[in-house]
């Protein structure tokens, strides 16, 4: 079965660092892969998807993530973290059997100035 | 403008009473999700539909009920029979996989508290 790890739950950064979320997942078939963010109160929203094309991956306000099959990884990073950027971050790998997404626990980063 | 709606808000009701949350899609999507989220801890799934007039249990169904009597909606209820009702409700949307799409789309949830 598919399975999702998120390392740490809280991520700290100063503004225009670099932002590091660390996402390893288990499958026993090509994933497809997806990051999504929340920010309070509201739904979540798909940052970017690896679906077996490029490994790296580009996506919506400066978010990029690489797929890394050899150590089963999708980190999701960003060159410099705004003040914006804070909020949860969610990985998810999908089930295609079923259709569902295996969500992984979240990452709260917090954007210090 | 497509998107996934849920109404309302916010909803408060009495310990005992079941509460109907409404989700409404106009994406063209065949299947349709109810999540639950509780602080601290990731998105767990309440039940799902693939296709109208079908639905699944998901890992949390105790407690719920659902129907999907047309594409577009799938109204979830939290019964009294749920121990813990008071939660943040997201409903998504995706195509299917004979669209070769598997990202979910989500609503803006709702926040339910139950006293």
């Amino acid at each position: 079965a598919q399975s999702v790890t998120q390392l740490g739950s809280h991520v700290s950064v100063s503004e225009g660092a670099l932002v590091l979320l660390r996402c390893n997942y288990s499958s026993s078939v090509p994933p497809y892969l997806f990051w999504y963010v929340q920010y309070p109160n509201q739904g979540l929203q798909l940052l970017l998807k690896y679906t077996s094309a490029a490994t790296l991956v580009k996506g919506i306000n400066g978010f990029e993530a690489e797929f890394k099959k050899s150590e089963t990884s999708f980190h999701l990073t960003k060159p410099s973290a705004h003040m914006s950027d804070a909020a949860e971050y969610f990985c998810a790998v999908s089930d295609r059997d079923t259709d569902k997404l295996i969500f992984g626990t979240g990452t709260r980063l917090q954007v210090f100035p | 403008d497509g998107g996934i709606t849920q109404s309302p808000k916010y909803l408060f009701r009495k310990e005992g009473q079941n509460v109907t949350l409404s989700c409404e899609q106009n994406l063209n999507h065949d299947a349709m999700y109810w999540y639950r989220q509780d602080p601290g801890q990731g998105l767990r799934l309440i039940y799902y539909s693939q296709i109208v007039n079908d639905f699944q249990k998901g890992d949390i169904a105790e407690g719920y009920s659902v129907s999907r009597e047309k594409k577009e909606s799938f109204p979830l209820t939290v019964t009294s029979a749920q121990k813990n009702p008071t939660a943040f409700y997201l409903c998504a949307s995706s195509a299917t996989r004979r669209r070769r799409s598997y990202e979910q789309y989500f609503g803006p949830g709702t926040r339910l508290t139950v006293t």
